[in-house]
């Protein structure tokens, strides 16, 4: 496609249920980037995939969250047993390298809530 | 480590006011790159500029300015003549290191009355 583009763009969930968003890079970006925005807050990173490199999961708020990204194309994030504190927006973004040599392109983001 | 700091949080001017949104980094690298971010009400980000650690030359595209200073570890926006169209959040970003994740700041919402 022409963009970054996740699915779904909305999520309405069960605390405790498993939650899987998915993120479409734009094609050939070897760089891809999950961040979460709290309602008005700043982007929180999570976690960062530059390639064959094994991924920087630096940001992941804990062992519920995991992410992984098939064939250095489509990613998964997914969030186990969710609590409301994951309610967020979920952006997604993939840049051409990853060195910060190229401008990352986001996507629309998934609006989750935790009931 | 990495860090991007600003310090606005919010901004109101009256349009056709002119407005600087300031970017604070910390980098121990030499090499870096810094970004800045446009999120407006819709809600996608949408890139505005990239600047690499070595070309401190200001930069100038209509009506906004970006100011790279290394001396003082900052990299402002100004816009001119502000709109109302430029209500938005503006995120300074930041890449360094082998990695080169790139980090943001909080963020800057700026809001432009008519």
């Amino acid at each position: 496609g022409a963009g970054v583009s996740q699915s779904p763009s909305n999520k309405v969930t069960e605390k405790g249920k498993d939650v899987e968003l998915r993120c479409d890079p734009i094609s050939g970006h070897t760089a891809l980037y999950w961040y979460r925005q709290s309602l008005g807050q700043g982007l929180e990173f999570l976690i960062y995939f530059q390639g064959n490199s094994a991924p920087d999961k630096s940001g992941l708020p804990s062992d519920r969250f995991s992410a992984e990204r098939t064939g250095g194309s489509v990613s998964t994030l997914t969030i186990q047993r969710t609590q409301q504190e994951d309610s967020a927006v979920y952006l997604c973004a993939s840049s051409l390298g990853g060195q910060g040599r190229t401008e990352a392109f986001f996507g629309q983001g998934t609006r989750l809530t935790v009931v | 480590a990495q860090k991007v700091t600003q310090a606005q949080t919010e901004i109101s001017v009256v349009e056709k006011e002119d407005v600087t949104l300031d970017c604070v980094y910390e980098t121990r690298d030499t090499t870096y790159y810094l970004f800045w971010y446009k999120q407006p009400p819709s809600g996608e980000l949408v890139f505005l500029i990239r600047r690499n650690s070595f070309d401190e030359q200001n930069e100038i595209s209509g009506r906004y300015s970006w100011n790279f200073q290394k001396s003082t570890s900052s990299f402002n926006f100004t816009i001119t003549a502000s709109q109302v169209v430029d209500s938005a959040v503006y995120f300074c970003a930041l890449s360094s290191g082998g990695y080169q994740k790139v980090t943001f700041g909080t963020g800057t919402k700026l809001q432009v009355i008519p």
